[in-house]
């Protein structure tokens, strides 16, 4: 069984550009979830995507898009990044099957905005 | 408002000592209920979940304890081993019917088992 992965693991980017992360889920699982995790504070809910749309977003604003592929794999996608916006980024995957079933989450990209 | 929380921002324990992470949420509605595991560079790892009609759930070593009454959680690892250091997170899911699966995580214990 393969696990989450995402890619790449670490970036540097400057205030104002774009970035996109990726994100392949877990074997036989469909749904697949983003989350911010700042230094020191637990991750926080950015959105959700099933059958290739969103469903559910947290507090971000719309800057913050995302993807996903028909093979359930993921991107997310951010513009005219802000120096707050330098966090590890968590990509999760979980079946909608198995809802209340845990999400398994990949290692993250870390993302510095200098 | 709403949130889920930690009493105890560090914990350290002796090699062998049981620990007992605890956790507060706000939230009647959840239904649903993680504790992961976070080591330095890595993302989440799950441990045990529990649902909002169990008050006990155990596992390899780990047992979750959930008392709706006062809204607490608890995790509790049994002979706890220099593996075991590492931030802990409870986390609830707000969703309702499946439609909206979102996690919301507490800011995490820190566990060091000191050998």
């Amino acid at each position: 069984e393969t696990g989450v992965t995402q890619s790449p693991t670490h970036l540097i980017k400057t205030r104002g550009q774009q970035v996109t992360l990726r994100c392949s889920s877990q074997s036989g699982h469909n749904t697949v979830s983003w989350y911010q995790q700042a230094l020191g504070q637990g991750p926080q809910f950015i959105f959700q995507y099933y059958r290739e749309e969103e469903n559910g977003r947290g507090n971000f604003p719309p800057r913050f898009s995302g993807l996903q592929f028909p093979n359930y794999s993921s991107e997310l996608n951010v513009n005219a990044l802000e120096l707050d916006d330098s966090a590890l980024y968590l990509c999760a995957s979980s079946s909608r099957q198995g809802y209340n079933s845990p999400l398994h989450f990949g290692n993250g990209t870390r993302l510095t905005v200098t | 408002g709403e949130s889920v929380g930690l009493h105890l921002p560090t914990l350290s324990v002796q090699e062998g000592d049981n620990s007992i992470i605890n956790c507060a949420y706000s939230n009647s509605a959840s239904d649903y209920f993680i504790w992961y595991k976070q080591e330095s560079g890595k993302g989440p790892q799950f441990i045990i979940d529990i649902r909002s009609n169990m008050d006990k759930r155990q596992g390899q070593r780990v047992t979750v304890l959930l008392n709706k009454t006062v809204k607490h959680l608890s995790l509790q690892i049994a002979a706890t081993q220099p593996g075991d250091s590492a931030v802990y997170f409870c986390a609830e899911n707000r969703g309702s019917g499946g439609s909206n699966y979102k996690l919301t995580f507490g800011k995490g214990t820190l566990l060091t088992v000191n050998p």
